[in-house]
């Protein structure tokens, strides 16, 4: 069973949508919870984090974490070309400690002009 | 500032090769990592050090060894490798204890084994 688990896409969206990221974990102690943005070639890029249920927004983001569902989604309003990347979807298990992160397979959004 | 500088942004070495990749940040952090990344796959743990100690090693090979001098700094010393180490590798930091674990990675470092 995988423990991050994430639709690898690609996932096409028009400029101006939301676009909406999903991920699922394995682990119901996992305690931390992390978007990252990957443009090809580059390196991880941490958009968003949540610990608690329930909706944190930050500009154009929006991270939405359910512990009963273990599930954990992103949405990007206003969506535009610069968008277009890898999302990675990241759970750490601690919640007072440094254990690393666990990586879904991570998402390809496109975003149409 | 959220700085991690890893060098070199390339490498390229034989399989009887010995190199170091370095790897420092001076955020405060307490926690560094080390990740492999091959192509169209996502990052994957190697190794971290919690406290400039050894704290998690997820059975990599002994080809590939850790060192951490100092809080700033994470080196990663490589020998023998072999053509299918070739990936980016990662090094990440963030804080070790509580719930701000938020990581941030260097730009990495391509390594390319012939």
């Amino acid at each position: 069973q995988k423990e991050v688990e994430q639709n690898s896409g690609p996932l096409s969206v028009p400029e101006g949508a939301i676009a909406s990221l999903n991920c699922t974990y394995s682990d119901r102690g996992s305690q931390s919870f992390f978007w990252y943005r990957q443009y090809s070639g580059k390196s991880p890029e941490l958009i968003m984090f949540i610990y608690s249920n329930g909706d944190k927004e930050d500009g154009r983001f929006t991270a939405q974490l359910n512990k009963a569902s273990q599930y954990v989604s992103l949405l990007i309003r206003d969506s535009q070309p610069s968008d277009s990347a890898t999302y990675l979807c990241a759970v750490n298990k601690s919640g007072g400690g440094a254990d690393g992160l666990t990586f879904g397979k991570g998402t390809h959004l496109i975003i149409q002009p | 500032d959220t700085e991690v500088t890893q060098t070199p942004k390339h490498l390229v070495m034989g399989m009887t090769n010995k190199k170091s990749l370095k790897c420092e940040q001076h955020m405060g952090h307490r926690a560094m990592y080390w990740y492999k990344q091959k192509a169209k796959k996502p990052p994957e743990l190697m190794f971290v050090y919690s406290y400039e100690k050894l704290s998690i090693n997820e059975s990599v090979p002994s080809r590939f060894s850790p060192e951490c001098p100092n809080s700033s700094l994470l080196n990663l010393h490589l020998h023998a490798l072999q053509p299918e180490d070739s990936a980016l590798y990662l090094c990440a930091s963030s804080q070790s204890g509580g719930m701000n674990t938020e990581a941030f990675f260097g730009q990495g470092t391509r390594l390319t084994v012939v």
